[in-house]
Parts: C-alpha cells; structure tokens; sequence
C-alpha cells in the first residue's frame, strides 16, 4: 500500500528564505506526482506535475524534483514571501491508477 | 481562467438523511473524481469516473454513496443515509485525459453531519 509522507509538518520562516519541503513515497511504480497548496478552510490548487520521467519542473519561484527511485520529492521554495503561507500537500499517481494519494501536508508560515 | 466549481459550500445535515454534492467540472474534462478531507486528516479519494461510469473507487465508497453524470455538466455525490462519521469536506476534481494529467480540485463541500 503507497504511503506519502511529507516532512516537515510545519515550518516557519522570515520573509526572503529560501525553503525546501520534502515528500516520500514507499512504492517507486508512481506515474506521476503533483505538489498542491492548500489554504485554510479550502480547495486544492495545483501548483506542479511531475512525470515518472521527469526530474524535475519549475514554475515561477517553484521548483520541484522527483527522484522515483529512492521515492522522494522536493519543492523548492525561492524568495517566500507571506503569501506563499498555506499547506503544501504532496500527491502520487500510482501506476495503473487513477487515484491520488495523498501526503500528510507541511503547513508553512512566512512571517513579514 | 476555467474552474471546477461546487455547490452548496456548506451543508448540515442530520445523521440518516440523504445528501446530495454537486459540481460543475471543467469544460472537456473527461475524468472526473471525488475525495474528502475528515478535519486534520489527509486527502482520502472516494471514486473516479470516466465514460460514464465509474473507473475506480475506494473501500471508504460503500453502498450509501453513489456517483453521476445526470445531463453532461454537472457530477454529482449522493450519499443515502448519513453517518456522522461522513462529516468531512468533500473535494470534487477533474482532468482532460491524455497527456494532461493535472488534477483541478474545487473549493469543496464541508458537510456536517449531526
């Protein structure tokens, strides 16, 4: 059974830093992974894909990796700013599935 | 930029009754799914449909619930006979199939079962 972990849980930062927040996965037969946010009381938003053959996608001041074979994830996270304050929430898409799973989420606060 | 959208936002219910969840996808998506989201837990996914029918679904998508596509927009979530253990927010998703794989999620149904 695929279980996604994501470390840490919280993290809290001054404006301006960079930060790296961390997804696992126990079963590398993934098809693809997508790093979301999600804000209090609310819906997910998408923020990166990763397919099984990438290694990594960049949007903005987002960067996320994906090593399938040691079952690991990163987003990176340049410049945070108060805004980007939400919980990050990682998700993989188990080959032969349609179903994300899903991580355990890291809630971040950036502090002005 | 095109949304999934879901309706009500909120519903309080009491335990026993039957409710139904509904969402307008994004146009041309073509799957289409259910999660919830029990307060401070993880994102648990509930059902998939495709076609028509439904394509996968979870141990927690027992008999009281049920999926459909009634008239080619809306997707909708009936669950028969609450329980308090449903209270949950429940997230509606879609994709457009192929190559495009990214799961649009709405906002969400927080539903309250007394």
């Amino acid at each position: 059974k695929q279980e996604v972990t994501q470390i840490p849980a919280a993290l809290s930062v001054p404006e301006g830093e960079n930060l790296v927040l961390n997804c696992s996965f126990t079963d590398s037969a993934i098809y693809n992974l997508q790093w979301f946010r999600q804000d209090p009381g609310k819906g997910l938003t998408s923020l990166l894909l990763i397919q099984s053959s990438q290694r990594e996608q960049t949007s903005g001041r987002l960067n996320a990796s994906l090593d399938k074979s040691s079952g690991r994830s990163t987003l990176y996270i340049a410049a945070s700013q108060p805004g980007d304050s939400a919980t990050y929430l990682c998700a993989v898409r188990i080959s032969g599935f349609q179903k994300l799973v899903f991580g355990t989420g890291t809630r971040l606060l950036v502090s002005p | 930029e095109p949304e999934v959208t879901q309706t009500p936002s909120h519903q309080v219910t009491q335990m026993g009754q039957e409710v139904i969840l509904r969402c307008v996808p994004i146009s041309n998506h073509l799957y289409f799914y259910w999660y919830r989201q029990i307060l401070g837990q993880k994102v648990e996914f509930l059902v998939s449909f495709y076609n028509n029918e439904i394509s996968e679904k979870s141990e927690i998508f027992d008999d009281q619930f049920s999926v459909e596509r009634p008239d080619g927009s809306n997707f909708t979530l009936k669950i028969r006979s609450t329980k308090l253990e449903d209270s949950a927010m429940y997230f509606c998703a879609g994709r457009y199939g192929g190559a495009l794989e990214t799961q649009y999620f709405g906002p969400g149904t927080r539903l309250l079962v007394l």
